[in-house]
């Protein structure tokens, strides 16, 4: 089974600061990717990479960061951090593969005060 | 760009009986790939079926089953038999066939209410 791993479930941070969201897959994917959620608009693509050092602006990626230094590690970094970012992160990943789904972590909840 | 709408953010569902959630999408594109994921408390997305649009026939996967009208690019998803743990936000998903990047475009999400 594949399984990504996300490095916190909640996490509470004071606005300015520098947050770093990490998440790894045991798979050997090429693809990763980082969505955030909230109520009523679904899952919204903030950025994703196809290969190491390689990334792609999702939808929404003002005031967000990524970093893919190794292939099975993909960094979300919110260089300022601000209230509005408060939401549900969920990291996914999936192989090189027409139809293949994505494998989702369980999601980090961060509260941005 | 492509766009998925989900118009029914909640529904609700006696044990035992059979619920259709609804999904429309936007594309211009004829091959493309669509999906429904499950979201239960725990959070953790799990694929509950896939549909390739070139293929005709629906798909199904034991008590879900997807009406899939690529004209009126409409995407179902049908439960029948509703179990207490079917309980949770149901999101469907397009994926462009062009690129292959694997990025998927999400609705805004059902959340289902199973009642005992």
């Amino acid at each position: 089974d594949v399984k990504v791993t996300q490095s916190s479930r909640y996490l509470v941070k004071r606005t300015g600061e520098k947050v770093f969201l990490e998440c790894v897959q045991d798979m050997d994917h090429e693809n990763m990717f980082w969505y955030r959620q909230d109520p009523g608009l679904g899952l919204r693509l903030i950025y994703f990479s196809y290969d190491v050092k390689m990334k792609e602006k999702g939808d929404i990626p003002e005031g967000y960061s990524v970093s893919r230094e190794k292939k099975e590690r993909f960094s979300l970094i919110l260089e300022s951090a601000s209230t509005n970012q408060t939401s549900m992160y969920l990291c996914a990943s999936s192989p090189v593969v027409r139809n293949s789904p994505l494998h989702f972590g369980n999601g980090t909840r961060l509260t941005v005060t | 760009a492509q766009t998925v709408t989900q118009s029914q953010p909640e529904m609700s569902v006696q044990e035992a009986e059979t619920v259709t959630l609804s999904c429309t999408y936007d594309t211009s594109e004829s091959d493309y790939y669509l999906f429904w994921y499950k979201q239960p408390p725990s959070r953790q997305m799990i694929l509950v079926i896939r549909q390739e649009a070139y293929k005709q026939q629906n798909a199904t996967e034991n008590r879900f089953s997807v009406n899939f009208q690529k004209a009126a690019k409409s995407f179902s998803l049908k439960i029948s038999d509703s179990q207490l743990g079917d309980a949770a936000m149901y999101f469907c998903a397009y994926r462009s066939e062009a690129g292959n990047t694997g990025k998927l475009i999400f609705g805004q999400g059902t959340t289902l209410q199973v009642k005992p």
